[in-house]
């Protein structure tokens, strides 16, 4: 199985702060890689798919970038609604398989 | 607009079995690759089976592969997950998902519905 680590586990920003998101797979995955984010009582949503690709709808202040093994979500510009926790997951093979989460908090 | 509303969650005791169903609407179903993916309390997500758009392939995880059915019916837009020998460990939230191609034999989850909640407890 493909494992995928995240990093940090947690981290804590203000408002307009740039905030960056690692995520690293155990093995080559090309760009079959996908953000989402998820907010307690609300159905998680796809932030960006193939590493790079904007989910329409997303404010385009969330980017992601990478390609193998090594990817980062960054958050331009952080803002009030985008507390929650982010997870990146490999699409390339099953198991599908999930980074372990980033919990994201508003100092 | 797509929509997913998950059901059948309960509270079951260790051993016991359970139905999940997921009822879509909005898009063409019969096109659509299907996945389930569990959120236990305070821990990460996970994968736990998905079925291609005709059902003719079925993926699972290790952890639930001989226990778990995937399975959809396309007339009736409606994704089931049968679940046998249940675990305290399988305790958690479980999330219908609907998957969008993004090359051949390669799709993300696009959309997800807000889940049912399992609880295997005696």
């Amino acid at each position: 199985d493909i494992q995928m680590t995240q990093s940090p586990s947690s981290l804590s920003a203000s408002v307009g702060d740039r905030v960056t998101i690692s995520c690293r797979a155990s093995q080559a995955i090309i760009n079959h890689l996908n953000w989402y984010q998820l907010k307690p009582g609300k159905a998680p949503k796809v932030l960006i798919h193939g590493a790079s690709s904007l989910q329409s709808g997303v404010p385009s202040r969330f980017s992601g970038s990478g390609s193998g093994t090594d990817f980062t979500l960054t958050i331009h510009s952080l803002q009030p609604e985008d507390f929650g926790s982010y997870y990146c997951q490999q699409s390339y093979t099953v198991p599908k398989t999930f980074g372990q989460g980033t919990k994201v908090e508003i100092k | 607009e797509v929509q997913l509303l998950e059901s059948g969650g309960n509270l079951v005791q260790p051993g016991e079995s359970l139905r999940l169903s997921c009822e879509a609407s909005g898009f063409t179903f019969s096109n659509s690759p299907m996945s389930w993916v569990r959120q236990a309390p305070g821990k990460g997500l996970e994968w736990v089976a998905g079925i291609s758009d005709s059902a003719d392939r079925t993926w699972y995880a290790d952890s639930v592969k001989g226990r778990f059915t995937i399975s959809r019916d396309n007339s009736q837009n409606t994704l089931y997950l049968q679940m046998n020998s249940l675990r305290a460990e399988e305790t958690a939230l479980y999330y219908c998902v609907k998957g969008e191609k993004e090359s051949p034999g390669h799709y993300y989850f696009g959309y997800w519905g807000q889940g049912t909640l399992v609880t295997v407890s005696s």
